[in-house]
């Protein structure tokens, strides 16, 4: 079945930029769908940050655009999330997830957590 | 931006019993692109309920949604002990920001 998991540094320092990455197993990222990143403040709710679809076309949330970059790398199957310029409001477990629509998910990671401290 | 309101914050039932959350659009949701999904606590999201009335593969039947609009609602026909969780509501038009709703908490009563 589809599996993704996420991976990268749980400690960013402030001001410094945030970078995790997404392995998919059982399903070919460049065969189809959406892949997508979101986020949760502990005990808060949950926030879309982006998603890419397979042809590298990426769509943003507006708040944060500015500061996220999403890409793909179908000969590794996996998708990766930068988010510059952190500070302690963007600490959070960042789920990965497949998406059917650019902003909705079907399959999702299990999480990481990430805080942004000194 | 359309913002998403769902009621109650907590609701407190009894394994057996019928329960219904209600999610609230600020604007309407274009083609009733909504969604529900589950958390339980230390777990990932899982989706339930996409265009606002179609059900996710594998998801029991005892979950059905509704609604159109502004006003959406999530019902589960009766309680299983797995169910009590945490639920949002999300809406994912291609205008939106994929805005979800502040969550309600089902807990055991």
């Amino acid at each position: 079945q589809v599996q993704l998991q996420e991976s990268g540094p749980g400690l960013v320092k402030p001001s410094e930029t945030l970078s995790l990455t997404c392995a998919v197993s059982g399903y070919s990222i460049s065969s189809g769908y959406y892949w997508g990143w979101i986020r949760q403040p502990p005990g808060k709710g949950l926030e879309w940050i982006g998603s890419i679809y397979h042809s590298g076309s990426t769509y943003y949330n507006p708040s944060l655009k500015s500061r996220v970059t999403i890409s793909v790398d179908t000969s590794k199957n996996q998708f990766s999330l930068k988010l510059s310029s952190v500070t302690a409001a963007d600490t959070a477990v960042y789920y990965c997830a497949r998406g059917f629509f650019p902003r909705a998910f079907d399959i999702w990671g299990q999480g990481t957590m990430v805080t942004v401290s000194s | 931006e359309i913002v998403l309101t769902q009621s109650p914050g907590t609701l407190s039932l009894s394994p057996g019993e019928r329960a219904t959350l209600s999610c609230r659009a600020s604007q309407s949701v274009s083609s009733s692109y909504l969604a529900w999904y589950q958390q339980k606590p230390g777990q990932a999201p899982r989706l339930l309920i996409y265009g606002a009335s179609s059900r996710a593969t594998g998801i029991p039947d005892r979950f059905s949604g509704s609604g159109s609009g502004t006003d959406f609602t999530l019902t589960i026909s009766r309680l299983e002990p797995e169910d009590f969780a945490v639920y949002y509501c999300q809406q994912y038009g291609s205008s939106s920001r994929g805005t979800f709703g502040q969550g309600t908490k089902l807990e055991i009563k």
